[in-house]
């Protein structure tokens, strides 16, 4: 089956920005999609097809997706944008969306 | 506006059966393919099914196949999911979601999400 790495945590400071990773194998031929989800509630697409932000995203959160890493990208981070963050496919082998492991962002 | 309301968890036992609901409105429900995700204590999302517009396709994951099932009444506006043998590592909160684009399954993500509704499966 087909397998999303994300690294468990990032932590950044207010203002600085945050890159989370999803790795797969050749993701670049895929389209990414990434979620935010705060604590007890539920997910918000917040990227969807590698790069396009939903409707009242920020244009603080960017996506891009190469090769075997799709990045989404939050710049000047603010306490607000502390969450877990999951990336998500569409595995056509197996017609199954796989989510990635999840990132934890933490705002110093 | 756009709302999906999930219904039907609880407190249930090994081999047990429950059935969840999601009622949708706000939008052309007969037109968009729709999910079950769920997401275990402290643990990370983990897509269980879909179901396509028209109710014909139906995928479930690997983890559930052949003990649940997804379904979809269009005239209710509102999706199924049948758990049966449940595990207790089926415990969970059960989110329903939209997919994005009309009348395709998969590829395209989820734009629309309910709360969730809890299911425990415990003796």
């Amino acid at each position: 089956s087909y397998v999303l790495t994300q690294p468990p945590s990032v932590s950044v400071a207010p203002g600085q920005t945050a890159t989370i990773t999803c790795g797969g194998d050749y993701i670049g031929n895929k389209n990414v999609h990434w979620y935010q989800q705060k604590p007890g509630q539920a997910p918000v697409l917040v990227v969807y097809d590698d790069r396009d932000r939903s409707s009242g995203i920020p244009e603080r959160f960017s996506g891009s997706n190469s090769g075997n890493t799709a990045t989404l990208t939050i710049s000047s981070v603010e306490a607000g944008d502390e969450a877990d963050y999951y990336c998500q496919v569409w595995d056509t082998s197996s017609d199954h969306y796989v989510f990635g492991t999840g990132t934890s962002v933490t705002v110093l | 506006q756009v709302q999906l309301v999930e219904s039907g968890g609880g407190v249930v036992q090994p081999g047990g059966s429950l059935r969840l609901s999601c009622a949708a409105s706000g939008f052309t429900f007969s037109s968009y393919s729709m999910h079950w995700v769920r997401q275990a204590p402290g643990k990370g999302l983990e897509w269980v099914a879909a179901v396509s517009y028209d109710g014909i396709n139906k995928y479930h994951g690997d983890s559930v196949k052949g003990r649940f099932t997804i379904s979809r009444d269009s005239s209710k506006n509102t999706l199924y999911l049948q758990m049966n043998s449940l595990r207790p590592e089926d415990t969970a909160m059960y989110y329903c979601a939209k997919e994005r684009i009309r009348a395709v399954t998969g590829t395209y993500g989820m734009d629309v999400w309910g709360q969730g509704t809890t299911v425990t499966v415990s003796s």
